[in-house]
């Protein structure tokens, strides 16, 4: 399986700031199918991109995502107060799906 | 409006059993490929089981031979029969419709905690 790991664990910014988040798997991710997600505490998961650069609907355009192969990033632009919150990357090019461990974006 | 309810979660004994369900609206779950995935407490996500429109399903190895998908479609229903549980199968589980356009999570429910405990 395709085990994807995420960098850093924690990211400490304040609102305003740009945010890079890195997603790197362990073999080529076929066809770019990464997607990433949002989570809040005690909140169910959101889909934020897929296709490793689409974002979906209703996801605000500061919200970005590129990379291919084995290199994956999710940028923020300009931190919002309701951007604070764990992130998570997704394989869905290869059997299983499989999700990477989480960055946690806080507030500084 | 898509909508994912989940419910059936609690407090179960090491090698019990429990089913959990997953009432869908504003689409039909027979026409779409529909995941189960859990969250332990504090930890990350993991893909735990799927069922293809076809009706062909698909496990992670830790659930493999112990738990089984299915679907009502005249209830719209998503199910998890869950069987010989074990403590590290504490977790959040949820629901979730995969997109049309790949194997990707596009809506999820709320989630229901099982505990595996004595």
């Amino acid at each position: 399986e395709i085990v994807l790991t995420q960098s850093p664990g924690t990211l400490s910014l304040s609102p305003g700031e740009g945010a890079t988040l890195s997603c790197r798997a362990s073999q080529s991710v076929s066809s770019s199918y990464l997607a990433w997600y949002q989570q809040k505490p005690g909140q169910a998961p959101r889909l934020l991109i897929y296709g490793a650069s689409s974002r979906a609907t209703g996801i605000p355009d500061r919200f970005s995502g590129s990379g291919s192969g084995t290199d994956f990033t999710l940028t923020i632009s300009r931190l919002e107060p309701e951007d604070f919150a764990v992130y998570y990357c997704q394989q869905y090019g290869n059997s299983p799906r499989t999700f990477g461990q989480g960055t946690k974006v806080e507030s500084k | 409006e898509v909508q994912l309810v989940e419910s059936g979660g609690g407090l179960v004994q090491p090698g019990g059993s429990l089913r959990l369900s997953c009432a869908a609206s504003g689409f039909t779950v027979s026409s779409n490929y529909m995941s189960w995935v859990r969250q332990a407490p504090g930890k990350g996500l993991e893909w735990v089981s799927v069922i293809y429109s076809g009706g062909s399903t698909y496990y992670g190895d830790s659930v493999k031979g112990r738990f089984s998908i299915s679907r009502d479609n005249s209830k719209n229903t998503l199910f998890l029969q869950m069987n010989s549980l074990r403590t590290d199968d504490t977790a959040v589980y949820y629901c979730a419709r995969e997109s049309s356009t790949g194997d990707y999570f596009d809506y999820w429910g709320q989630g229901t905690l099982v505990t595996v405990s004595s």
